[in-house]
């Protein structure tokens, strides 16, 4: 079946620094993806959309000059926590909608593990 | 805006005993498509079941089945046989069919399933 590979699985970064999580679809081309974040025994909350080449979709509630997404290549999106605190330590998930319809598959990543020290 | 209700926090079933774990949702959509995912210990998403709005006959994999009442804005997940392997959360997602390959899906709050063996 499909893949999406996230990277890093866990990061730990410095408080007031920044960093990168990415998303990739391995083996088919991703019009869309989409980020949650996941809290501890908790639901996925969508934090964004992204589409190639076109600004993100942030949720209501979602500071996306904090959570800045790019989605360059039918292949990768990125998140980037900025200015990262301990308050944005969480599991984060991408994934990726292949195909233009709705009927098509939603596939996950792995989800990166971020602690902010 | 669609809503997905998973009211059970936490069920537990005997390892080869089946269990039913409840989803309501509420849309006003004709056309949609309805799934359950099962978030192990590793957090990796995994697609258990999806249903499409437009079939009558309720969806089948393997040792998993579900009771789709689109009347009744009902979907239930039966587990048979119940595994080891099977303890995990479970979330009921909903997805429009409009929308396009931008159509997110709204989870339920998940339940945890835990197997005695």
């Amino acid at each position: 079946g499909a893949v999406v590979s996230q990277h890093p699985s866990r990061v730990i970064c410095k408080s007031g620094t920044s960093v990168k999580i990415e998303c990739r679809s391995l083996d088919f081309q991703a019009t869309t993806m989409f980020w949650y974040r996941q809290f501890p025994k908790q639901s996925l909350m969508l934090m964004a959309t992204s589409n190639e080449g076109s600004k993100a979709t942030y949720e209501q509630g979602v500071e996306k000059d904090k959570f800045l997404i790019n989605h360059a290549s039918l292949t990768l999106s990125t998140l980037t926590v900025t200015s990262a605190h301990p308050e944005d330590s969480s599991f984060y998930i991408c994934s990726a909608a292949s195909g233009a319809t709705s009927g098509n598959t939603i596939y996950f990543g792995e989800g990166s593990w971020l602690t902010v020290v | 805006a669609q809503t997905v209700t998973q009211s059970q926090p936490e069920m537990s079933v005997q390892e080869a005993e089946t269990v039913t774990l409840s989803c309501t949702y509420d849309t006003s959509e004709s056309d949609y498509y309805l799934f359950w995912y099962k978030q192990p210990p590793s957090r990796q998403m995994i697609l258990v079941i999806r249903q499409e709005a437009y079939k009558q006959q309720n969806a089948t994999e393997n040792r998993f089945s579900v009771n789709f009442q689109k009347a009744a804005k009902s979907f239930s997940l039966k587990i048979s046989d119940s595994q080891l392997g099977d303890a995990a959360m479970y979330f009921c997602a909903y997805r429009s069919y409009y929308g396009g390959a931008n159509s997110k899906l709204t989870f339920g709050k998940g339940i945890t399933l835990s197997v005695r063996p």
